[in-house]
């Protein structure tokens, strides 16, 4: 079946502008995660979803980052007046998210995000 | 920030040896995770450990696990060429950080023809 898709593959912004990256999880994958890797900090956890719900969203970097689930599939990660340092591949993925059990994550292959 | 080291941070070795990458951790997981990424993109998942299993085998791999040194290696056997990448270790301290993986630095692979 189809893996974890990402929108758009390269995204080129101007400082100051929003953009939004979207993710489509594999499908009957209740939990959704995202994570940003750059050279200076690696990969980082951003946000987790269950369902449509966001229990963790301790690492967002700050409130210009945001993020929606909706209808427990598409989930859209909004990063408002982009700086430069927000530059980084940013990865999506997904998991059947067995209650209680440990549970593979599933990757996409990431949007590459350059803000000028 | 990171919650594991993974050594060595660069490994170049010949087709047909074999390619030892360690990983350490800092706090008590739920399992622990190893990944490959090709060229800076998506991440491959390669196999799982769980807290309470201290050694695990798919195909070509073998990874163990002491918590006791919260330490884990990842063992590639008769590489191929098509091994370069860099693999990455990652914890899950499940809890109420279930699902929320760690990375380590990750360790830059190349396998020569």
């Amino acid at each position: 079946g189809a893996g974890v898709s990402q929108s758009p593959s390269n995204k080129v912004t101007e400082k100051g502008k929003d953009v939004e990256l979207r993710c489509d999880p594999i499908s009957g994958h209740t939990a959704l995660y995202w994570y940003r890797q750059s050279l200076g900090q690696g990969l980082e956890f951003l946000i987790y979803f269950q369902g449509n719900s966001a229990p963790d969203k301790s690492g967002l970097p700050s409130d210009r980052f945001s993020a929606e689930r909706t209808g427990g599939s598409v989930s859209t990660l909004t990063i408002q007046r982009t700086q430069q340092e927000d530059s980084a591949v940013y990865l999506c993925a997904s998991s059947l998210a067995i209650a209680g059990g440990t549970d593979t994550q599933y990757f996409g292959p990431g949007t590459r995000l350059t803000v000028l | 920030s990171q919650q594991g080291e993974e050594d060595p941070q660069a490994l170049s070795i010949q087709e047909g040896e074999n390619a030892t990458m360690n990983c350490s951790y800092k706090t008590s997981i739920n399992n622990l995770q190893w990944y490959r990424q090709n060229s800076g993109r998506g991440l491959v998942h390669l196999i799982l450990i769980r807290s309470n299993e201290r050694e695990k085998h798919s195909g070509r791999l073998r990874v163990t696990l002491d918590t006791s040194k919260k330490s884990s290696s990842l063992l590639i056997t008769a590489s191929r060429a098509a091994d370069t990448a860099s693999y990455f270790c990652a914890t899950d301290a499940g809890g109420t950080s279930y699902g929320k993986l760690t990375f380590g630095q990750g360790t830059i692979l190349t396998v020569h023809p």
